[in-house]
Parts: structure tokens; sequence; C-alpha cells
């Protein structure tokens, strides 16, 4: 099992819509987990932090599932400007420091 | 602050050749993290120093890789010598001195080797 999974993508969805992506890890020691947003030929930027209880800001919302080892991402009303990859991220764990990360699920929003 | 700082943005060599990519960290970073992006492979950590020292490279693909901290503001990943698979994006990256926080990226060397 990877590391870190995602579904590739690409989602296509119209502007408006709402969009949800799953991720999987595998290294139960992981403590710290991400979303990040990486536009076309740019570096990865963080888009928000996943706590234990499930965290939102703004359209966003990040949950965490621990028993079964999955983070989620949920967009409300997508814009244009939401298409990206994002990238699942969790810490190395077992007291490791760095991130390992996903290869990202690529969002298109359409008009 | 002006953020993770990488040279050269774009490097175009011949295979065999050494490349040296450079990455100042943001001040009081604690934590340099070298990464490298492929579209099959996606982002990998190469290695990573804490307070300037090497903590693990096992990322490091093979002896060809080699990185220096010699102080807390600079870092070089040396490529010798490089060969067409080693074409990629490097990113270097750097984080506060607490285990878990985010890294912020610098903006990329995008390496080809011809």
């Amino acid at each position: 099992r990877k590391e870190v999974e995602q579904d590739p993508g690409p989602f296509n969805v119209p502007e408006g819509a709402t969009v949800a992506f799953n991720c999987t890890y595998s290294n139960s020691a992981s403590q710290s987990f991400f979303w990040y947003r990486q536009d076309c030929r740019k570096e990865p930027k963080l888009l928000m932090s996943v706590y234990s209880s499930g965290n939102e800001d703004g359209r966003f919302t990040a949950q965490l599932n621990r028993a079964s080892q999955y983070i989620s991402l949920l967009i409300r009303d997508s814009k244009l400007s939401d298409s990206a990859t994002y990238l699942c991220v969790v810490n190395r764990g077992g007291g490791a420091d760095g991130l390992t990360f996903g290869k990202g699920t690529h969002l298109i929003i359409q008009p | 602050d002006a953020g993770v700082i990488q040279s050269p943005r774009h490097e175009v060599t011949e295979m065999g050749q050494e490349v040296t990519l450079r990455c100042k960290p943001i001040s009081g970073h604690d934590y340099l993290f070298w990464y490298r992006q492929t579209m099959m492979r996606g982002l990998e950590l190469l290695i990573y120093f804490n307070n300037n020292v090497p903590i693990d490279d096992s990322g490091m693909p093979e002896d060809r890789f080699s990185a220096k901290m010699p102080n807390a503001s600079f870092s070089t990943l040396k490529i010798q010598p490089s060969e067409p698979r080693d074409s990629a994006v490097y990113f270097c990256a750097s984080s506060f001195p607490r285990r878990g926080t985010e890294a912020f990226f610098g903006q990329g060397t995008r390496l080809t080797v011809v």
C-alpha cells in the first residue's frame, strides 16, 4: 500500500457545484495532516491543516478519520479559481520529520 | 520575508555534467527539505536537514546525488554526473522548528538533462 493515495482525477466540475476528495494514508503513526494546493508550474502551498475534530475555512471543509486512515476535503460553491491540483499531505510519523505527499487530485472547474 | 529562494529557476544541461541547485530557506526556520517532483512519482522527499545537520537522506536516489547545508541560510543539492532520468522539478522547502508544521516551498528549479 502506498504511503498516501489519492484519486488523480481529473475531476471536471461545473462552477458552483460541491466537490469532495478523499485520501488514504498507510502510516498509523502519522500525527499531522494537511491539504496543499498546487497550481500549474507553481510550488505547492498550504491550503489548510486537518484536525481530528474537522475544520472549516470558508468554502473548504477538511475531515480526518483516524480509524479508517483517511482524510477528506470538501469544496462548496466551487469557483473557476479553485482549478488546481490538491495534494494530500501527512507527516512521516514515528518521530521522523518531513512530509509525505500524495500525487494529487487534479480539479477543473468549468464555467 | 522573501520566502524560500531557489536558483536557478531553470537549468538545461547535457548528460554527464555536474548540476548544482541552490536554496536559501526562510530566516528562523530550522528545517530544510529537498523534494523532487515528476509526473510519474509525484513529490518525493530526497533529504532533510535540522539545524544544518543532515537527518535523513534515505530518499536520495543514488550516490550521484549529494546535499550540503554549510550554514543556516544556504543549502545545495548537487548531481554529478547528471543523467536524463534526473530531469524533474526540484523543490526546496523550510519549516519552523517543530515537527509536523507547514512546509514553505521555493518556486523550484526545473532541471532538464539532455
